[in-house]
């Protein structure tokens, strides 16, 4: 069974700071790794999708990238500001038959002025 | 566009009553997909389909029913409500590319906020 952890549960930042979210996954049969937000009381939006033979995606300040191998993901955010405080999810597709997404956790991320 | 639709935002139901969840999307996708989540417990698949007239249980199935009827909408059916039921509730859609690895990322809905007394 996939099983999807993420570290730290929580972070507080200050404004302006660089950071790292990490994402780990115990079956590497994956079609993609997806990186969500989830702002309260929302829904998720996706923020990034990695294929299964890409190394990493970029979007504006945001760069993830796949280890498949060791069953690694990271999001990297630049410049952090406060309006990236939100939940930030990982999920991997596996292939299997209806390509079921399992997420992890998250990590409730604080970006403080 | 819409994206992916959810009826209704909120509901209080006693033990026993039954609802559906109504989700449409206006994509074309062809898989779409019940969540719950909970506290602690993250996203769990509930049911999902891949397509018209097909779904399949997931990780959480018992207690609920789905059908899909039109390949748009994607209902949700509680038959005798629990308080265990109580969640958050998101439907997704996705495409899914047949014969490469191209896939399109999840869209999710807004949610459904279900408390059960």
């Amino acid at each position: 069974k996939q099983e999807v952890t993420q570290i730290p549960a929580a972070l507080s930042v200050p404004e302006g700071e660089n950071l790292v979210l990490n994402c780990s996954f115990t079956d590497s049969a994956i079609y993609n790794l997806q990186w969500f937000r989830q702002d309260p009381g929302k829904g998720l939006t996706s923020l990034l999708l990695i294929q299964s033979s890409q190394r990493e995606q970029t979007s504006g300040r945001l760069n993830a990238s796949l280890d498949k191998s060791s069953g690694r993901s990271t999001l990297y955010i630049a410049a952090s500001q406060p309006g990236d405080s939100a939940t930030y999810l990982c999920a991997v597709m596996q292939r299997t038959s209806g390509s079921r997404l399992t997420f992890g956790e998250g990590t409730q991320l604080t970006v403080n002025p | 566009n819409a994206g992916v639709t959810q009826t209704p935002k909120f509901r209080v139901l006693k033990t026993g009553q039954s609802m559906t969840l109504l989700c449409a999307q206006d994509m074309n996708h062809e898989y779409m997909y019940w969540y719950r989540q909970d506290p602690g417990m993250g996203l769990r698949l509930i049911h999902y389909s891949v397509g018209e007239g097909t779904t399949a249980k997931g990780e959480v199935p018992d207690g609920y029913n789905v059908s899909r009827l039109k390949k748009q909408n994607f209902l949700l059916g509680l038959e005798s409500a629990a308080p265990s039921q109580t969640s958050v509730y998101f439907c997704a859609s996705s495409y899914l590319g047949r014969w490469s690895s191209y896939n399109s990322p999840l869209h999710f809905g807004n949610g459904t906020r279900l408390t059960v007394t």
